[in-house]
Protein backbone atom coordinates (compact mmCIF):
# COMPACT_ATOMS: atom_id res chain seq x y z
CA UNK A 1 0.00 0.00 0.00
CA UNK A 2 1.06 3.80 -0.51
CA UNK A 3 1.37 6.49 1.58
CA UNK A 4 2.40 9.85 2.21
CA UNK A 5 3.35 11.49 5.27
CA UNK A 6 3.98 15.19 5.96
CA UNK A 7 5.91 16.78 8.67
CA UNK A 8 4.60 19.27 10.10
CA UNK A 9 0.79 20.57 9.75
CA UNK A 10 1.94 24.47 9.72
CA UNK A 11 5.31 25.94 8.81
CA UNK A 12 5.79 29.86 9.20
CA UNK A 13 8.78 31.69 7.29
CA UNK A 14 10.05 34.78 7.16
CA UNK A 15 9.81 36.52 4.04
CA UNK A 16 13.02 35.80 2.01
CA UNK A 17 13.60 32.82 3.81
CA UNK A 18 14.37 29.47 2.54
CA UNK A 19 10.95 27.21 2.58
CA UNK A 20 11.35 23.72 3.34
CA UNK A 21 8.28 21.29 3.13
CA UNK A 22 8.95 17.50 4.50
CA UNK A 23 7.30 14.89 2.27
CA UNK A 24 8.14 11.02 3.05
CA UNK A 25 6.38 8.68 1.22
CA UNK A 26 5.69 4.42 1.11
CA UNK A 27 5.43 2.79 -1.74
CA UNK A 28 6.16 -1.18 -2.78
CA UNK A 29 6.80 -0.06 -6.93
CA UNK A 30 8.37 2.95 -8.06
CA UNK A 31 6.39 6.05 -7.42
CA UNK A 32 5.31 8.91 -9.11
CA UNK A 33 5.43 12.14 -6.62
CA UNK A 34 3.78 15.36 -6.96
CA UNK A 35 3.40 18.95 -4.82
CA UNK A 36 0.37 20.66 -5.27
CA UNK A 37 -0.38 23.55 -4.06
CA UNK A 38 -4.29 24.98 -2.66
CA UNK A 39 -4.80 28.89 -2.34
CA UNK A 40 -7.62 29.58 0.09
CA UNK A 41 -10.89 28.69 -1.45
CA UNK A 42 -9.52 27.15 -4.56
CA UNK A 43 -8.53 23.97 -6.11
CA UNK A 44 -5.46 22.41 -6.05
CA UNK A 45 -2.83 23.59 -8.68
CA UNK A 46 0.45 21.24 -9.43
CA UNK A 47 4.07 22.60 -8.57
CA UNK A 48 5.65 19.95 -9.45
CA UNK A 49 5.91 16.19 -10.24
CA UNK A 50 8.46 13.43 -10.42
CA UNK A 51 7.78 10.51 -13.06
CA UNK A 52 11.61 8.75 -12.93
CA UNK A 53 13.48 11.49 -14.97
CA UNK A 54 15.60 13.79 -13.03
CA UNK A 55 15.55 13.24 -9.45
CA UNK A 56 15.64 17.57 -8.51
CA UNK A 57 12.57 18.73 -10.54
CA UNK A 58 11.91 22.22 -10.74
CA UNK A 59 8.43 23.86 -10.57
CA UNK A 60 6.16 26.92 -10.79
CA UNK A 61 7.03 29.95 -9.05
CA UNK A 62 10.54 28.91 -8.15
CA UNK A 63 9.74 25.80 -6.00
CA UNK A 64 11.63 22.86 -6.78
CA UNK A 65 11.80 19.22 -5.19
CA UNK A 66 14.58 16.34 -4.72
CA UNK A 67 13.20 12.65 -4.97
CA UNK A 68 15.57 10.54 -2.82
CA UNK A 69 14.96 7.06 -2.93
CA UNK A 70 17.56 6.05 0.03
CA UNK A 71 15.41 8.18 2.21
CA UNK A 72 12.05 8.04 0.62
CA UNK A 73 11.76 11.81 0.83
CA UNK A 74 10.92 14.02 -2.12
CA UNK A 75 10.54 17.95 -0.36
CA UNK A 76 9.90 20.56 -1.45
CA UNK A 77 12.74 23.75 -0.77
CA UNK A 78 12.54 27.76 -2.32
CA UNK A 79 15.37 29.47 -1.72
CA UNK A 80 13.05 33.14 -0.87
CA UNK A 81 10.25 33.60 0.73
CA UNK A 82 7.17 35.62 -1.02
CA UNK A 83 4.00 37.07 0.97
CA UNK A 84 2.37 35.45 -1.74
CA UNK A 85 3.53 31.62 -1.49
CA UNK A 86 1.46 31.50 1.43
CA UNK A 87 -1.02 28.86 0.76
CA UNK A 88 -1.49 25.15 1.60
CA UNK A 89 0.98 22.32 0.24
CA UNK A 90 0.19 18.60 -0.55
CA UNK A 91 2.47 16.17 -1.09
CA UNK A 92 1.10 13.07 -3.49
CA UNK A 93 1.98 9.74 -4.99
CA UNK A 94 0.64 7.41 -7.02
CA UNK A 95 1.99 3.94 -8.12
CA UNK A 96 3.71 3.43 -11.88
CA UNK A 97 1.22 0.68 -13.65
CA UNK A 98 -2.47 0.61 -12.97
CA UNK A 99 -4.85 3.34 -12.58
CA UNK A 100 -3.71 7.22 -12.20
CA UNK A 101 -4.81 7.51 -8.45
CA UNK A 102 -3.38 10.17 -6.26
CA UNK A 103 -2.86 9.22 -2.82
CA UNK A 104 -2.48 12.75 -0.47
CA UNK A 105 -0.52 13.63 2.72
CA UNK A 106 -2.26 15.61 5.25
CA UNK A 107 -1.26 18.77 3.84
CA UNK A 108 1.22 21.48 5.39
CA UNK A 109 0.20 25.00 5.92
CA UNK A 110 2.63 27.62 4.66
CA UNK A 111 2.67 30.86 6.48
CA UNK A 112 4.58 33.82 5.31
CA UNK A 113 5.33 36.66 7.48
CA UNK A 114 7.26 40.00 6.57
CA UNK B 1 -10.37 27.90 -20.33
CA UNK B 2 -12.77 26.35 -18.01
CA UNK B 3 -10.91 23.08 -17.63
CA UNK B 4 -12.24 21.19 -14.56
CA UNK B 5 -16.44 22.64 -13.64
CA UNK B 6 -18.00 21.78 -11.04
CA UNK B 7 -21.75 22.55 -9.71
CA UNK B 8 -22.88 23.51 -7.09
CA UNK B 9 -20.30 25.80 -5.01
CA UNK B 10 -22.12 25.95 -2.21
CA UNK B 11 -24.83 23.49 -0.06
CA UNK B 12 -26.45 23.10 2.65
CA UNK B 13 -28.64 19.87 2.92
CA UNK B 14 -30.45 18.83 6.04
CA UNK B 15 -30.07 15.18 7.31
CA UNK B 16 -31.30 12.28 5.26
CA UNK B 17 -31.79 14.50 1.83
CA UNK B 18 -29.94 13.45 -1.26
CA UNK B 19 -28.10 15.64 -3.86
CA UNK B 20 -26.18 15.28 -6.82
CA UNK B 21 -22.99 17.30 -7.63
CA UNK B 22 -22.33 17.75 -11.16
CA UNK B 23 -19.19 17.69 -12.90
CA UNK B 24 -17.50 18.45 -16.50
CA UNK B 25 -14.12 18.61 -18.25
CA UNK B 26 -13.84 20.23 -21.67
CA UNK B 27 -9.93 18.86 -21.72
CA UNK B 28 -10.59 15.41 -23.49
CA UNK B 29 -9.64 13.75 -20.52
CA UNK B 30 -10.43 9.95 -20.26
CA UNK B 31 -10.17 9.58 -16.34
CA UNK B 32 -12.15 11.31 -13.79
CA UNK B 33 -12.00 11.56 -10.19
CA UNK B 34 -14.00 12.57 -6.72
CA UNK B 35 -12.09 13.34 -3.79
CA UNK B 36 -13.46 14.68 -0.44
CA UNK B 37 -11.17 16.99 1.67
CA UNK B 38 -11.53 17.42 5.37
CA UNK B 39 -9.24 19.80 7.62
CA UNK B 40 -6.02 17.76 8.44
CA UNK B 41 -6.82 14.65 6.57
CA UNK B 42 -5.83 16.14 2.72
CA UNK B 43 -7.62 14.70 0.12
CA UNK B 44 -9.41 11.12 -0.15
CA UNK B 45 -10.24 9.35 -2.97
CA UNK B 46 -13.98 8.37 -3.12
CA UNK B 47 -14.59 7.23 -6.60
CA UNK B 48 -12.46 7.23 -9.89
CA UNK B 49 -13.63 6.51 -13.73
CA UNK B 50 -10.53 5.50 -15.45
CA UNK B 51 -12.28 5.80 -18.86
CA UNK B 52 -16.28 6.02 -20.33
CA UNK B 53 -18.51 3.47 -18.78
CA UNK B 54 -16.43 2.51 -15.97
CA UNK B 55 -16.13 2.91 -12.19
CA UNK B 56 -14.29 2.09 -9.37
CA UNK B 57 -14.29 2.52 -5.50
CA UNK B 58 -11.83 4.81 -3.98
CA UNK B 59 -10.80 4.96 -0.22
CA UNK B 60 -14.00 6.12 1.02
CA UNK B 61 -16.84 5.25 -0.90
CA UNK B 62 -19.58 4.64 1.82
CA UNK B 63 -22.74 6.70 1.39
CA UNK B 64 -22.14 8.20 -2.36
CA UNK B 65 -22.95 6.71 -6.01
CA UNK B 66 -21.51 7.99 -9.17
CA UNK B 67 -22.64 7.90 -12.68
CA UNK B 68 -20.03 8.25 -15.64
CA UNK B 69 -22.44 9.95 -18.39
CA UNK B 70 -19.88 10.81 -20.91
CA UNK B 71 -16.71 11.40 -21.62
CA UNK B 72 -17.36 14.95 -20.36
CA UNK B 73 -19.54 14.72 -17.87
CA UNK B 74 -18.99 12.55 -14.27
CA UNK B 75 -21.50 13.54 -11.74
CA UNK B 76 -21.67 12.24 -7.68
CA UNK B 77 -24.62 11.50 -5.88
CA UNK B 78 -25.55 11.86 -2.06
CA UNK B 79 -28.43 9.33 -1.15
CA UNK B 80 -29.00 10.02 2.09
CA UNK B 81 -26.89 12.76 3.45
CA UNK B 82 -25.07 12.49 6.85
CA UNK B 83 -23.12 15.29 8.76
CA UNK B 84 -20.12 13.18 8.40
CA UNK B 85 -20.39 13.99 4.95
CA UNK B 86 -19.69 17.36 5.27
CA UNK B 87 -16.84 18.46 3.54
CA UNK B 88 -15.32 20.06 0.62
CA UNK B 89 -15.98 17.96 -2.77
CA UNK B 90 -13.56 18.14 -5.53
CA UNK B 91 -13.77 16.83 -8.93
CA UNK B 92 -10.90 16.22 -11.18
CA UNK B 93 -9.91 14.72 -14.83
CA UNK B 94 -7.01 13.41 -16.02
CA UNK B 95 -5.49 11.88 -19.51
CA UNK B 96 -5.65 8.31 -18.33
CA UNK B 97 -2.48 6.62 -17.48
CA UNK B 98 -0.36 7.17 -14.25
CA UNK B 99 2.04 9.86 -13.67
CA UNK B 100 -0.45 12.30 -15.73
CA UNK B 101 -1.21 15.39 -13.96
CA UNK B 102 -4.65 15.41 -12.43
CA UNK B 103 -6.33 18.35 -13.04
CA UNK B 104 -9.03 19.66 -10.07
CA UNK B 105 -12.37 22.30 -10.04
CA UNK B 106 -12.70 24.73 -7.52
CA UNK B 107 -14.33 22.69 -5.25
CA UNK B 108 -18.29 22.01 -4.06
CA UNK B 109 -18.66 22.88 -0.16
CA UNK B 110 -21.47 20.78 1.63
CA UNK B 111 -22.60 21.76 4.89
CA UNK B 112 -24.87 18.81 6.20
CA UNK B 113 -27.29 19.67 9.06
Amino acid sequence: AQSVTQLGSHVSVSEGALVLLRCNYSSSVPPYLFWYVQYPNQGLQLLLKYTSAATLVKGINGFEAEFKKSETSFHLTKPSAHMSDAAEYFCAVSRSGGYNKLIFGAGTRLAVHP
Amino acid sequence: NAGVTQTPKFQVLKTGQSMTLQCAQDMNHNSMYWYRQDPGMGLRLIYYSASEGTTDKGEVPNGYNVSRLNKREFSLRLESAAPSQTSVYFCASSEAGTGNTIYFGEGSWLTVV
